[in-house]
């Protein structure tokens, strides 16, 4: 059964500080993996994709790494500010016979204080 | 764009009730996904529809039917509405295909709560 995994579940910065969110995944056969944003109240959008070639993509202050081995993928976000308060969804598709096939991680929710 | 619109964005219901949620989108992608999110469990798909005309059943689909009414509205009917399907319900839709990345685009999200 495909899984997507997350941690931490919460996690609680400081306004300018760095953060680090991880996601594992078992999920075959492999097509692309897209980092969502989700703000309270509002749908998820998408932040990056990351496909089996690629190691790094950055997206402003997001930085998204897969590796592809370990199948592993964390987002690191640089000089947080307030607005990054929400919640990140890992989602990993499956290419099945050219349909994209989505799983989701529970997500990991992020506060930013002041 | 209005890309993905779902209505209605609130609604309380009895249980027995039934009711259908609306969605719509502009982008005139294929594909077209429901799903419910409750806390603590992340997003799990109910339905889903490859493309007009033919729709699927996902990882939790009792209690729910839905209609595929053309390639632009997808909606999602519960007959007898329970407790349990108290819930915030995503719209979404995306160009999956072949040679396609397959971004899903989400609506704004229907709360819906069973009284």
């Amino acid at each position: 059964k495909n899984q997507v995994e997350q941690s931490p579940q919460s996690l609680i910065i400081l306004e300018g500080k760095n953060c680090t969110l991880q996601c594992n995944y078992t999920v075959s056969p492999f097509s692309n993996l897209r980092w969502y944003k989700q703000d309270t109240g509002r749908g998820p959008v998408s932040l990056t994709i990351m496909t089996f070639s690629e190691n790094t993509k950055s997206n402003g202050r997001y930085t998204a790494t897969l590796d592809a081995d370990t199948k592993q993928s964390s987002l690191h976000i640089t000089a947080s500010q307030l607005s990054d308060s929400a919640s990140y969804i890992c989602v990993v598709s499956a290419n099945s016979g050219g349909s994209y096939i989505p799983t989701f991680g529970r997500g990991t929710s992020l506060i930013v204080h002041p | 764009n209005a890309g993905v619109t779902q209505t209605p964005k609130f609604q309380v219901l009895k249980t027995g009730q039934s009711m259908t949620l609306q969605c719509a989108q502009d982008m005139n992608h294929n594909s077209m996904y429901w799903y419910r999110q409750d806390p603590g469990m992340g997003l799990r798909l109910i339905y889903y529809s490859a493309s007009e005309g033919t729709t699927d059943k996902g990882e939790v689909p009792n209690g729910y039917n839905v209609s595929r009414l053309n390639k632009r509205e997808f909606s999602l009917r519960l007959e007898s509405a329970a407790p349990s399907q108290t819930s915030v319900y995503f719209c979404a839709s995306s160009e999956a295909g072949q040679g396609r990345s397959g971004e899903l685009f989400f609506g704004e999200g229907s709360r819906l709560t069973v009284l």
